[in-house]
């Protein structure tokens, strides 16, 4: 089957570790996005790239760094520098950039704690 | 800055009709996307509206007015499974997804 798969779904952080989000897609998308979702807030956008070995940054990118190797992998890395990590992380993918009809397909997230 | 307001939460009954509302501030406009997310899981895409009126799938419906900032979607015959938050999301000028907070949408047998 096609789609987005995130792993792991819960993941613990101790103070000072950099942690790892892993986010694969098979829908041949050419556009991966990360955000970021807080209880009574929106969607925040961390990075996205729309193509490999190229990323921008998005709203809140601090204290995040991403990767673009391969066409299907996008992983964040939650550095030590962000302060307040804990949150639901989703990945997402799009076709092309967004433009059009052109929606983004989610996956299915990852909880991210703070020990 | 750029904003998007959606009611926090609303309640309806099963079978019932729900019309949840959304109004938006960005830079640019190109659609105005609606998504659904069950609590604890990825976000699915329900609709699309880019120009001014109506758009019918289904038990769905969403409405867009571009002059007034404003969609809203339309819930018929509203069953238990719609039990869920909506996600009201505006791409602006940069072709960047703008989010709302979400309204949490409570279903009463």
């Amino acid at each position: 089957d096609g789609g987005i798969t995130q792993s792991p779904k819960y993941l613990f952080r101790k103070e000072g570790q950099n942690v790892t989000l892993s986010c694969e897609q098979n829908l041949n998308h050419d556009a991966m996005y990360w955000y970021r979702q807080d209880p009574g807030q929106g969607l925040r956008l961390i990075y996205y790239s729309q193509i490999v070995n190229d990323f921008q940054k998005g709203d809140i990118a601090e204290g995040y760094s991403v990767s673009r190797e391969k066409k299907e992998s996008f992983p964040l890395t939650v550095t030590s520098a962000q302060k307040n990590p804990t949150a639901f992380y989703l990945c997402a993918s799009s076709p092309t950039g967004g433009s059009g009809q052109e929606t983004q397909y989610f996956g299915p997230g990852t909880r991210l704690l703070v020990l | 800055g750029q904003n998007i307001d959606q009611p926090t939460e609303m309640t309806a009954t099963e079978g019932a009709i729900v019309q949840i509302n959304c109004t938006y501030q960005t830079s640019g406009f190109n659609g105005l996307f609606w998504y659904q997310q069950h609590a604890g899981e990825a976000p699915t895409f329900l609709s699309y509206n880019v120009l001014d009126g109506l758009e019918e799938k289904g038990r769905f419906s969403s409405f867009l007015s571009r002059s007034k900032g404003y969609s809203y979607l339309l819930l018929k015959e509203l069953q238990m499974k719609d039990s869920a938050s909506y996600l009201c999301a505006v791409r602006d000028s940069n072709y960047q997804l703008i989010w709302g907070a979400g309204t949490k949408l409570i279903i009463k047998p």
